[in-house]
């Protein structure tokens, strides 16, 4: 998941598998989120977003889980591809959006 | 398709320069944004704009100014170039309602020697 630190935590996974990019947030009061792609070289994409008042929103081949709780954000990835390769961040909003340090997956074929 | 352009993809600039990076969005968004993002430390906020001709320092603003002058577009200026700016520069703009994501650009790799 997100931490602070120089390095970026690495995710690998089989093509094919299920991957799961974990995020923990820092402002209980945060009221919206946000998941983000980056390939190398590219600025950030928006993968899926999801309301304080929900905790499951499903895209194409994405989920995103919301624990409130524990202040927790998930990024499920289904069948994971070679195209899914790259930096995933989350963000919370709270006034102005706020990145985690972002996690790296890669593929393995 | 929305976009956040950014005027150069790689500058090389040398120290002492002063630089300009350019952002235009065609989306008729209120708020425009810059960041920098380098290893290790993510995306870190330098400055923000919520109107034309309005700005507001963000996390790291020492050594950068801005300038909006219309509301489409954003410049992001070092008034003097040193090798401790060298990075990704990132410029993004949303909508001004409380649940709007941004909207990035594809980045401005900037290197000063």
């Amino acid at each position: 998941g997100e931490s602070v630190g120089l390095h970026l935590p690495t995710l690998s996974v089989q093509e094919g598998d299920n991957s799961i990019i974990n995020c923990a947030y820092s402002n209980s009061a945060s009221d919206y989120f946000i998941w983000y792609k980056q390939e190398s070289g590219k600025g950030p994409q928006f993968i899926i977003d999801i309301r304080s008042n929900m905790d499951k929103r499903q895209g194409q081949r994405v989920t995103v889980l919301l624990n409130k709780t524990v202040k927790h954000l998930s990024l499920q990835i289904a069948a994971t591809q070679p195209g899914d390769s790259a930096v995933y961040f989350c963000a919370e909003k709270m006034g102005g959006l706020t990145f985690g340090k972002g996690t790296h997956l890669i593929i393995q074929p | 398709d929305v976009k956040v352009t950014q005027s150069s993809r790689y500058l090389v600039k040398r120290t002492g320069e002063k630089v300009f990076l350019e952002c235009v969005q065609d989306m008729d968004h209120e708020n425009m944004f810059w960041y920098r993002q380098d290893p290790g430390l993510g995306l870190r906020l330098i400055y923000f704009s919520y109107d034309v001709k309005m700005k507001e320092k963000g996390d790291i603003p020492e050594g950068y100014s801005v300038s909006r002058e219309k509301k489409e577009r954003f410049s992001l200026i070092l008034e003097s170039a040193s090798t401790n700016q060298t990075s990704m520069y990132l410029c993004a703009s949303s909508l001004g309602y409380r649940e709007s994501g941004y909207t990035f650009g594809s980045g401005t790799r900037l290197t000063v020697v």
